[in-house]
């Protein structure tokens, strides 16, 4: 059964640093999404993605993210300058159709 | 702003037992709905779509009231494996066209099946 893919699973960084996150997608999907989970909390939409551009961001979506799909099987996350309220797991997700979407396993990211 | 409310329980339920949670959401506008279940520290996964009239998946059955603004989900003889957090979770479609829409989710319930 096709899944979504995260690399990597657990990533340390310095406050200020800047971190890629990297996805695969399920191969046939069209619309890819980024969501984050703080340690406790609930699972937060930060960005969705749609024929090359965004479509839909939260408010926690800020200037200091961006997400790139730089080829026909990737899509990233960038945080530019991390923050010590960064800290979470965050989780790439992809749908079919704008309805059902399968997460992957997530990056546990922790800024130090 | 999109609200999903749960009660996070723990609900602690005999193996064999039926188990029911509901969950209320805050936007009329809100056109799917989906429970997830997510174990510790693992991703959601998708449990089951909620459909208008009602589905069912095996041993469990989701239900959508739309006038009260709740949905539901049953669980009949439960297993240990059903042991996870479930995640209520809806998507509202805000602009005409549709798109990748976001999903809001829940805080969960947390249900503990003992044997």
């Amino acid at each position: 059964e096709p899944e979504v893919t995260q690399t990597p699973s657990h990533q340390v960084t310095q406050m200020g640093q800047e971190v890629i996150l990297r996805c695969v997608p399920i191969s046939n999907h069209l619309y890819f999404y980024w969501y984050r989970q703080i340690l406790g909390q609930k699972v937060e939409f930060l960005v969705s993605f749609y024929n090359n551009e965004i479509s839909e961001k939260s408010e926690i979506f800020d200037d200091q993210f961006s997400v790139e799909r730089p080829d026909g099987s990737n899509f990233t996350l960038k945080i530019r300058s991390t923050k010590l309220e960064d800290s979470a797991m965050y989780f790439c997700a992809s749908s079919v159709a704008p309805r059902e979407q399968y997460f992957g396993p997530g990056t546990r990211l922790t800024v130090t | 702003r999109k609200e999903v409310e749960q009660d996070p329980g723990p609900f602690n339920v005999p193996e064999g037992a039926t188990v029911a949670f509901n969950c209320t959401y805050s936007n009329s506008a809100s056109q799917s709905f989906f429970w997830y279940r997510q174990d510790c520290r693992k991703e959601p996964k998708l449990l089951m779509s909620v459909y208008s009239s009602g589905n069912e998946d095996g041993r469990f059955t989701a239900q959508l009231n739309r006038a009260s603004q709740y949905i539901s989900l049953l669980i009949r003889d439960s297993k240990l494996s059903d042991s996870a957090t479930y995640l209520c979770v809806d998507r509202s479609s805000e602009r005409s066209g549709g798109g990748a829409d976001g999903l809001t989710f829940g805080k969960g319930t947390h249900l503990i099946i003992q044997p």
